[in-house]
């Protein structure tokens, strides 16, 4: 079965230093993988996903992850935070082309101080 | 934005009484998903649907059915609504395959 573990429930940055979020998995297939962001009140953002084009995928608002095998990691970094990232992030991991719906991590809410 | 809406997006009611959530969709994208979200929790799948009357169960079904009569829209029941099932309710759809989810608004729905 597959499983997604957010390290850190709570993230603290200074504005314009590096975001680093990170999630590991467990997936008996080769998986895919999703970061999405959530804004207080509203539903789930596409950041970014993984599906084996490339291990360095790039998102939007500056965001990129790395996926790695051999350490069954899927972290998401940015450079230099902005305000505008406070956020809660959730990691989440599919097996496989068919119906079936994602698996979720707990969340990470991502705080930046000014 | 993917054309998702979801109705009602408030709603309370009493322990007991029936509620029915609805998803509406206007991509024509064949996968449909039920998630609730709790604090501490994440996102869970309750349950979801591969085509029209193809639903399955997800991790987190009991106490809830699904009907989906027509491509666009999906329908989330509580047939007799319980305290436990306080909670936000998103719905998703995809075009399957590796594809993203894309997540409609949601639904807060408070069970007194």
């Amino acid at each position: 079965a597959q499983s997604v573990t957010q390290l850190g429930s709570h993230v603290s940055v200074s504005e314009g230093a590096l975001v680093l979020l990170r999630c590991n998995y467990s997936s008996s297939v080769p998986p895919y993988l999703f970061w999405y962001v959530q804004y207080p009140n509203q539903g789930l953002q596409l950041l970014l996903k993984y599906t084996s084009a490339a291990t360095l995928v790039k998102g939007i608002n500056g965001f990129e992850a790395e996926f790695k095998k051999s350490e069954t990691s899927f972290h998401l970094t940015k450079p230099s935070a902005h305000m505008s990232d406070a956020a809660e992030y959730f990691c989440a991991v599919k097996e496989g082309g068919g119906a079936d719906g994602l698996t979720f991590g707990k969340g990470t809410h991502l705080i930046i101080q000014p | 934005d993917a054309g998702i809406t979801q109705s009602p997006r408030h709603k309370v009611t009493e322990t007991g009484t029936p509620v029915t959530l609805r998803c509406h969709q206007t991509e024509n994208h064949r996968y449909m998903y039920w998630y609730r979200q709790d604090p501490g929790h994440g996102l869970r799948l309750i349950h979801y649907s591969y085509g029209v009357k193809d639903t399955d169960k997800g991790e987190v079904s009991d106490g809830y059915s699904v009907s989906r009569s027509k491509t666009e829209d999906f329908l989330l029941t509580l047939e007799s609504a319980t305290s436990s099932q306080t909670s936000v309710y998103f719905c998703a759809i995809s075009a399957g395959g590796g594809g993203e989810q894309f997540f409609g608004p949601g639904t807060r729905l408070t069970v007194l």
